[in-house]
């Protein structure tokens, strides 16, 4: 059965840093890329990041790009999210999903405020 | 940025009837190798979201065949035949064809 969980989550003062995990398993994790994805207090979904399989190739939108980083260790089958300046804009539920979107974690909730 | 629209709320519908939730690209998802890159996702109240289905009209695994995706290159719909209790939630689309990844704003569907 695939299951990921992600974890991390929490309260950080805007300008603060966090870190947010993604346990895999279930399947075989460095055959597939990854992705972490948002949805706000509004309930809109919005796509944060996505890394190839291997690693080597990433990609984000403009409204976390310089911000974010996206990584994974394939032998730890754990994808991570490095997050740093965060705003209250990126208040959340954080979710990781495999490609193609096909499977979801039960997301892990950030909140910025002073 | 591929922007995606979806009406917010769908008709309350009795259970038993059919429902189509509709979903608008401001750009072509067809891509060069034919296939267009739409996904349909119910998140039911509580849940993370689910995906139902991808490529325009292919079912994901497990997914009832009473959910069918159609559509054209900008215009999609999801029909959900003899609607039960338990479909009930928000339904989102996304689109895949190109970076950034975008989403519809989702659709609510209520039951009678």
């Amino acid at each position: 059965e695939v299951m990921l969980v992600e974890s991390g989550g929490g309260l950080v003062k805007p300008g603060g840093s966090l870190k947010l995990s993604c346990a895999a398993s279930g399947f075989t994790f460095s055959s597939y890329a990854m992705s972490w994805v948002r949805q706000t207090p509004e309930k809109r979904l919005e796509w944060v990041a996505t890394i190839s399989s291997g690693g080597s190739y990433t990609y984000y939108p403009d409204s976390v790009k310089g911000r974010f980083t996206i990584s994974r260790d394939n032998a730890k089958n754990t994808l991570y999210l490095q997050m740093s300046s965060l705003r209250s804009e990126d208040t959340a539920m954080y979710y990781c999903a495999r490609t193609g979107f096909d499977y979801w974690g039960q997301g892990t909730t950030l909140t910025v405020s002073s | 940025d591929i922007v995606i629209t979806q009406d917010e709320l769908s008709n309350p519908v009795t259970s038993g009837e059919s429902v189509s939730i509709s979903c608008r690209s401001s750009k072509s998802l067809l891509y060069k190798d034919g296939k267009t890159y739409l996904n349909w996702f119910l998140q039911r109240p509580g849940q993370s979201p689910q995906l139902l289905i991808y490529l325009m009209s292919t079912r994901a695994s497990g997914v009832s065949d009473r959910f069918s995706g159609s559509g054209s290159g900008t215009d999609f719909t999801l029909e959900i035949s003899r609607v039960k209790a338990e479909d009930v939630g928000v339904y989102y689309c996304q689109q895949l064809v190109e970076y950034p990844r975008t989403f519809g704003g989702g659709t609510k569907l209520e039951i009678k």
